[in-house]
Formats: C-alpha cells, structure tokens, sequence
C-alpha cells in the first residue's frame, strides 16, 4: 500500500531555531518532493529528491533510500517560513501521494 | 508569468447543482491534474490528462468529469453537487518527465450547502 506519513503534524519555533520536518513512506519510490503551501493557499514546490541531499539558501532536504526517510531542514528560521509543507511521493506509478502536511508557525 | 491558473476562486453550490472548475496553464506542459484538498488529509487525485483528448480517473474520480480539449485548458465538472464535494480544489501541471515538479494553481475553494 502506497502510504506517506509526516511528522510532526503542528510544529511552533521561535525565530532562529533549527527545524526539522520528517517524511516517511512505505514501499520503494521514484522520487519524492518537498512542497510549500502559503497562508493564502498557493503550492509551491521546493525540491525534488531521489537520492542524497539538496540545499536551497536556509532549507535542506534529506533523503534515505534505504529507511525510506525524508527530512526537511529550515536553518535560522524565520516568521515568513511560517506555511505548510507538505511531502509527495511519487511510487511506481505515474501518481504522486502525499502527506497530510507540517504546519509551522515561526513567532519573531 | 501566469503559470497556472484556476477559476473561480471561490464558489457555493447548492446540493444538486452544477459547475465546471477552469484550469489554464502557459507553460505548454503535456500532464495536468486536480487534486482536492481535505481537512486533516493530503491532496488526493481525482483525475489527470497526460495530454490532448485524454483524460484518466485518479483515487477519488466518483461524481466528478473531466475534459481536455485544448492542451493548455484542464476543466473539472460537478454534474450535480453534494456536500461531500465540499473542498478546495487544486489544479496542477507538469512536464511529461517522471518526478518532474508539479506547478499548482492557487485553488478553488468550493462550498456545498
């Protein structure tokens, strides 16, 4: 069964502080995606994974094949990193599954 | 850059009632889909095209049509609402190149009473 699990569901930072969002699936995949969903509801995406570790300014994201394991790092956090982030997986198929999303709250 | 873009915005139906949801996308891309979006669950998809003239049932296809026409133009039918089909609707487009990134339109919150 095609599953996508994320952690924590609600998470609140102080600005400043290290962040760590966790995907986890259930079976083997081609790739997986990091998404970013703003207050006023418009999706963006952030990365594409299929192996390794990608880096864009503050955000990191993470990804073990093997323990079928993604992490999002935000470093420095700030209040505009405030959204939802969500992860899709895409398994053997042509569509991608997601997460039920990370909602984080930064407060200055 | 439009990217995609989704009408209306916002929409209330009454139960039984009609309506078609517009996606346009510029970016020439082969695959469109719609997903909708529910409280304490992820997007599901309810169809996709992958491209001109075809259209495909996603997890949750039961009271919704598609139809793809033009390749830029992605339509989402209601044929007769239920509140059940209250969601926010999300349409979204990508390349035909497996994982590639999906580009989402800013969604269609629909309201059934």
């Amino acid at each position: 069964k095609n599953e996508v699990e994320q952690s924590p569901q609600n998470l609140t930072a102080q600005e400043g502080e290290f962040i760590t969002i966790n995907c986890s699936y259930s079976v083997g995949i081609s790739a997986l995606h990091w998404l970013q969903q703003h207050p006023g509801g418009g999706i963006v995406s952030l990365f594409m994974l299929s192996s390794g570790k990608k880096k864009h300014g503050r955000l990191i994201a993470t990804i073990n094949i093997q323990e079928k394991h993604s992490s999002l790092h935000i470093t420095a956090s700030h209040p505009r990193d405030s959204a939802v982030y969500i992860c899709a997986v895409l398994f053997t198929g042509n569509q991608f599954y997601f997460g039920t999303g990370t909602s984080l709250t930064v407060i200055p | 850059n439009a990217g995609v873009t989704q009408t209306p915005k916002f929409r209330v139906l009454k139960t039984g009632q009609s309506m078609t949801l517009l996606c346009a996308q510029d970016m020439n891309h082969e695959y469109m889909y719609w997903y909708r979006q529910d409280p304490g669950m992820g997007l599901r998809l309810i169809h996709y095209s992958v491209g001109e003239g075809t259209t495909a049932k996603g997890e949750v296809p039961d009271g919704y049509n598609v139809s793809r026409l033009k390749k830029q133009n992605f339509l989402l039918g209601l044929e007769s609402a239920a509140p059940s089909q209250t969601s926010v609707y999300f349409c979204a487009s990508s390349r035909p190149v497996r994982g590639s990134p999906l580009h989402f339109g800013n969604g269609t919150r629909l309201t059934v009473t």
